[in-house]
């Protein structure tokens, strides 16, 4: 697996909840609970989000949730604000000496 | 605050060599595992090497093994990325992460790599 499949964009209006998929396979995020998301602003350091699945790191807004179902991780962003609008990218544990994670094809979050 | 600073980038010929350095600082360097990830042009992210903090040997991607070397300096709280042989292929955006517990945590900025004639 080279890399996760993410959607290449999903918009929503302020307010909304979006969810945006990452799909691996069983090798990968169906075989650990170290699905991680990233938010990231062009020119700027990846931020974390969520690690292992669903877990926030201190600071991070309880509006961001994760979630995952066999070899598909998801992330949800409720009420959708416009400083939410960047790139989101999932990452997974892979185990493999030649693949330590492989991470997603990124989603740009746009909020209309 | 953790802070992860690359540098070293720039445009390169073919065949050329470049040296990628990361600094880190606000965390305690020596007790983590580093990686390097790149994302090329338009492309998604993604690995390229790790390094422990003992002397277990570095893991690469079949994409750079034998090309690329990652190495560090607990002293000086550095990650390396050795560069050789590069290829048009190599051009990306590189950056230095930190590693908790099977997940990458912390990023830097990132570094652009060009290879070109």
């Amino acid at each position: 697996q080279s890399a996760l499949t993410q959607p290449a964009s999903v918009s929503g209006s302020p307010g909304q909840s979006i969810t945006i998929s990452c799909t691996g396979t069983s090798s990968d995020v169906g075989a650990y609970d170290y699905v991680s998301w990233y938010q990231h602003h062009p020119g700027e350091a990846p931020k974390l989000i969520i690690y292992d699945v669903s877990n926030r790191p201190s600071g991070v807004s309880d509006r961001f949730s994760g979630s995952k179902s066999g070899n598909t991780a998801s992330l949800t962003i409720s009420g959708l604000q416009p400083e939410d609008e960047g790139d989101y990218f999932c990452s997974s544990y892979a185990g493999s000496t030649t693949l330590i994670f492989v991470l997603g094809t990124a989603t740009r979050v746009s909020v209309l | 605050e953790v802070k992860l600073v690359e540098s070293g980038g720039g445009l390169v010929q073919p065949g050329g060599s470049l040296r990628l350095s990361c600094a880190a600082s606000g965390f305690s360097f020596s007790n983590y595992v580093m990686h390097w990830v790149r994302q090329a042009p338009g492309e998604g992210l993604v690995w390229v090497s790790r390094i422990p903090t003992d002397t277990n040997p570095p893991n690469y991607a079949d994409s750079v093994r034998g090309r690329f070397t990652i190495s560090r300096d607990n002293a000086k709280n550095m990650v390396y990325l050795q560069m050789n042989n590069l290829r048009v292929e190599d051009t990306a955006v590189y950056y230095c992460a930190n590693d908790v517990a099977y997940r990458i945590d912390s990023w830097g900025q990132g570094i652009l790599v060009t290879v070109s004639s």
